[in-house]
């Protein structure tokens, strides 16, 4: 499975744009990078995915690298309830009605003052 | 949207018992699950494969006689720590992956503690 890094932490202020790094070096062709996040004593939440146009939706929107090889999650304006461990992970395409598990890295914990 | 009910919340069992864990898709069908392990701040950890229908698939270093699996419905995926221990305790998760969808819906979680 590819890899993916992002920092251990960050902090924000409330009200001010969070702009979350993930490096994917190794990512192939075929991935779809995923972001995810989870509260405390919380199961993990879908955030957004993409291959490779940015997105956009109503929690945050994606930033893809033009070669690929690394994304940004941006949340545009953080709140209290925006403080959690944020996931990107990648995901392969689904072939033969096979689903691709989906592999947690460390993430990155992102804490918001007030 | 997709919701997955995992049940239950949280459970205290004696060292030597099983617990059971459900994990449920309340508004699509969910070919397949998937169980993850969490430690106190650590990252989730992937235990196994769930597929309706068929055998579970488990990752390099889970003991399959253990963490028992079942997903004999479209709906409906089971967990079961069997002769529990201490070190067994930590915090439950599974997912689901609808047909055709590319987001996953995770379960709120069991916490075990194993006394």
């Amino acid at each position: 499975d590819a890899k993916t890094t992002q920092p251990n932490s960050m902090e924000s202020n409330e009200e001010e744009p969070v702009h979350l790094p993930c490096n994917h070096s190794t990512i192939s062709g075929t991935d779809y990078i995923h972001w995810y996040r989870q509260l405390p004593s919380q199961g993990p939440e879908y955030v957004i995915h993409g291959l490779t146009s940015n997105v956009n939706n109503r929690m945050a929107s994606l930033a893809i690298a033009e070669d690929r090889k690394s994304s940004t999650l941006i949340l545009h304006r953080a709140t209290l309830r925006d403080a959690a461990v944020y996931y990107c992970i990648l995901r392969g395409t689904v072939y033969g009605g096979a689903t691709n598990k989906l592999i947690f890295g460390t993430g990155t914990l992102l804490a918001v003052q007030p | 949207g997709a919701v997955v009910s995992q049940h239950p919340s949280w459970v205290i069992c004696k060292s030597g018992t099983s617990v059971k864990i459900e994990c449920r898709s309340l508004d699509f069908q969910a070919t397949t699950m998937f169980w993850y392990r969490q430690f106190p701040k650590q990252s989730l950890m992937l235990m196994a494969t769930s597929n309706e229908g068929s055998k579970a698939t488990y990752e390099q270093g889970v003991e399959k006689d253990k963490f028992l699996i079942n997903h004999a419905s479209l709906t409906l995926s089971t967990l079961t720590v069997t002769s529990a221990h201490p070190e067994d305790s930590s915090f439950y998760i599974c997912s689901a992956s609808g047909t055709g969808e590319y987001g996953y819906t995770f379960g709120s979680g069991t916490r075990l503690t194993v006394v």
